[in-house]
């Protein structure tokens, strides 16, 4: 257990329906990252926030795809109108600071769209 | 995409050390080689990184070559627990950068007893 949770950690939706994920991060942690890994590939960066800012987005999150961290603390991805290649594992990491501090990851919410 | 090259898989008798190379030619001088794992159903878990010395932690050992363009993770006593996709990682240290990892395949090491 690294001290970032997520939930839920496993969601099976239709094709069309809306998710969302939430993510609890390490608590003095001010970064937070969410990756996306589909079966066999390793993980790929969706989005970073510092505090409460959104300061980054992949050019993979479209505009389906919307994450928010009110008050620099937990983080929700949301997925609207899911479609089957959503279907992936969701990371979320958190990391203190500037530097290259170590990334701690959570379990990951698997997602499958049916 | 990724800046580094690892073979696919891995095979490593428990007990052995196991020696995970990684290229990664292109490295600037800034840029510090990181290595992770993920155990199957898990995110992954940090083991270390370093910048041109080697570095050594509780969990493994990586040895930098003098050109930098290359690296080895060396797990010195495999168990059958440390069965995981390794990911050796390029990226800058400090600031500027947001920091994101950038992950290739990895490679698949399989500890047998």
């Amino acid at each position: 257990d690294t001290g970032v949770s997520q939930d839920p950690r496993h969601k099976i939706t239709k094709r069309g329906q809306n998710v969302t994920f939430r993510c609890d991060p390490i608590s003095e942690h001010n970064r937070l990252y969410w990756y996306r890994q589909t079966l066999g590939q390793g993980p790929e960066f969706l989005t970073y926030f510092q505090n409460e800012a959104q300061l980054e987005k992949s050019r993979l999150l479209s505009d389906r795809f919307s994450a928010e961290r009110p008050k620099g603390s937990f983080s929700t991805l949301e997925i609207q109108r899911t479609e089957q290649g959503d279907s992936a594992m969701y990371l979320c990491a958190s990391t203190w600071g500037v530097t290259h501090n170590e990334q701690f990851f959570g379990p990951g919410t698997r997602l499958t769209v049916l | 995409d990724a800046k580094t090259t690892q073979p696919t898989s891995m095979d490593c008798a428990e007990g052995r050390a196991a020696n995970l190379p990684c290229n990664h030619s292109t490295i600037s001088g800034n840029e510090y080689v990181y290595w992770y794992r993920q155990i199957h159903s898990q995110g992954p878990q940090y083991i270390i990184h370093g910048l041109k010395n080697n570095e050594t932690n509780e969990m493994a050992s990586l040895i930098i070559t003098e050109d930098r363009k290359s690296s080895t993770l060396i797990l010195p006593h495999a168990t059958l627990r440390d069965t995981a996709v390794y990911y050796c990682i390029v990226r800058e240290g400090y600031g500027g950068s947001q920091g994101n990892l950038i992950f290739g395949k990895g490679t698949k090491l399989s500890v047998k007893p």
